[in-house]
């Protein structure tokens, strides 16, 4: 059974980058099947889209946060990873790393259970 | 970037009744359309995509249907399971943009 899991630090400080890694379990991630992608969601601004990758490596990103991110997937760990830099008190959100639902990109079928970033002094 | 705006806010039913929840896009989406169950403390769940193809393992009492800027997602008769925020979300032609509504909360009475 597919299973993902986000890890990364809980409390980052205000102009620092974030790093979060999402795990893959059940299934390997070097496949031409599907895309991966981190959606976030906060109180204030609900659920937002960050980007989607490919296996090949290949990125979709937000363009309100294209400038600010980078999105990287290692096949031989059978993990993807990203990278939000200069953050602000506005990244404090739930981050969830996800899987396509076959080869759209758009629709996400299997979640991680979300890990909580605050940004804060 | 595209809105989607959700109505009602909240919805508040009896068990057996039927749930109409509305999802309107600021311009065309064609059929880029998908509906997610969020419950507290989980992540969003898949229900329908492409406007009205229920993913796999949802029950048939879900249905979605629309096009163009004007869609809706149908429990036919509510179970008290069904309590949750559900979200509609869609794709933006090229480049593919993704954004989400803010979501409509059902309730039990």
């Amino acid at each position: 059974q597919l299973q993902l899991h986000e890890s990364g630090p809980g409390l980052v400080k205000p102009s620092e980058t974030l790093s979060l890694t999402c795990s893959v379990s059940g299934d390997s991630i070097n496949t031409s099947s599907y895309y991966w992608g981190w959606i976030r969601q906060s109180p204030g601004k609900g659920l937002e889209w960050i980007g989607s990758i490919y296996y090949s490596g290949s990125t979709f990103y937000s363009p309100s946060l294209r400038s600010r991110i980078a999105m990287s997937i290692d096949t031989s760990k059978n993990q993807f990873s990203l990278r939000l830099s200069a953050l602000t008190a506005a990244d404090t959100a739930i981050y969830f790393c996800a899987r396509s639902h076959g080869l759209a990109m758009q629709w996400y079928l299997y979640w991680g259970q979300g890990t909580l970033v605050t940004v804060s002094s | 970037e595209i809105v989607l705006t959700q109505s009602p806010a909240t919805l508040s039913l009896s068990p057996g009744e039927r749930a109409t929840l509305s999802c309107r896009a600021s311009q065309s989406v064609s059929s880029f359309l998908a509906w997610y169950q969020q419950k507290p403390g989980q992540a969003p769940r898949l229900l329908i995509y492409d406007a009205s193809d229920r993913a796999t393992g949802v029950p048939p009492r879900f249905s979605g249907r629309g096009s163009g800027t004007d869609f809706t997602l149908t429990i036919t008769s509510l179970e008290p399971e069904d309590v949750a925020v559900y979200f509609c979300q869609q794709r933006s032609n090229w480049p593919p943009e993704l954004t989400f509504g803010g979501g409509t909360k059902v309730e039990i009475k």
